[in-house]
């Protein structure tokens, strides 16, 4: 089947924009979390969604980062006044949702976000 | 303080040469799962291995082994016989009982194998 997808796969935009990632889990899954991974470093967490509910949100960095499930399917991150340190990957994952914790995580090919 | 160390930054090995890609972690939890993940130069990450804390039976799939010691932290994983396809980034990440579902990866490795 199909993996986790994400759209688009790279994103150019200006300080101070405003941008959304979009996210298509694995069929069935019912958990997702995106992660951002900085160049030469290993992704960090974010946040992590239930069905349509967040979680746990502890990773989002400040305010400006806001991430929606409304049908607990597609997720979008969406990022407030772009900043030049937002420069990054962002990748989704997704987990299907039912063992319970520590489960394998399935992770998309990411969205490549330049702040110029 | 880092949950999970990989102090090896990059390797280079010449193919059918043998690879041991390190990884120690930190954590409180007796309950807790280790992760391996390889990052070819696409982007994905691609699961290779999900090992809990109660086996720490080694495992060896193919060409890939992986050894697990509790007495020492560490989660290491080994490549038999590399080829040049095994190039990329391997990830290893720590995910723990009493905080949820994310994961903690380590910097990673950055393995090239030269033909």
């Amino acid at each position: 089947g199909a993996g986790v997808s994400q759209t688009p796969s790279n994103k150019v935009t200006e300080k101070g924009k405003y941008v959304e990632l979009r996210c298509d889990p694995i069929s069935g899954h019912t958990a997702l979390y995106w992660y951002r991974q900085s160049l030469g470093q290993g992704p960090e967490f974010l946040i992590y969604f239930q069905g349509t509910g967040a979680a746990d949100d502890s990773g989002l960095p400040n305010d400006r980062f806001f991430a929606v499930r409304p049908e607990g399917s597609v997720s979008t991150l969406k990022i407030q006044r772009t900043e030049r340190g937002d420069s990054a990957v962002y990748l989704c994952a997704s987990s299907p949702g039912l063992a319970g914790l520590q489960e394998t995580q399935y992770f998309g090919p990411g969205t490549r976000l330049l702040v110029l | 303080a880092q949950k999970v160390t990989q102090a090896q930054t990059e390797i280079s090995v010449v193919e059918k040469e043998d690879v041991t890609l390190d990884c120690v972690y930190e954590t409180r939890d007796t309950t807790y799962y280790l992760f391996w993940y390889k990052q070819p130069p696409s982007g994905e990450l691609v699961f290779l291995i999900r090992r809990n804390s109660f086996d720490e039976q080694n495992e060896i799939s193919g060409r890939y082994s992986w050894n697990f010691q509790k007495s020492t932290s560490s989660f290491n994983f080994t490549i038999t016989a590399s080829q040049v396809v095994d190039s990329a980034v391997y990830f290893c990440a720590l995910s723990e009982a009493h905080t949820g579902n994310q994961f903690y990866f380590g910097t990673g490795t950055s393995l090239t194998v030269i033909p």
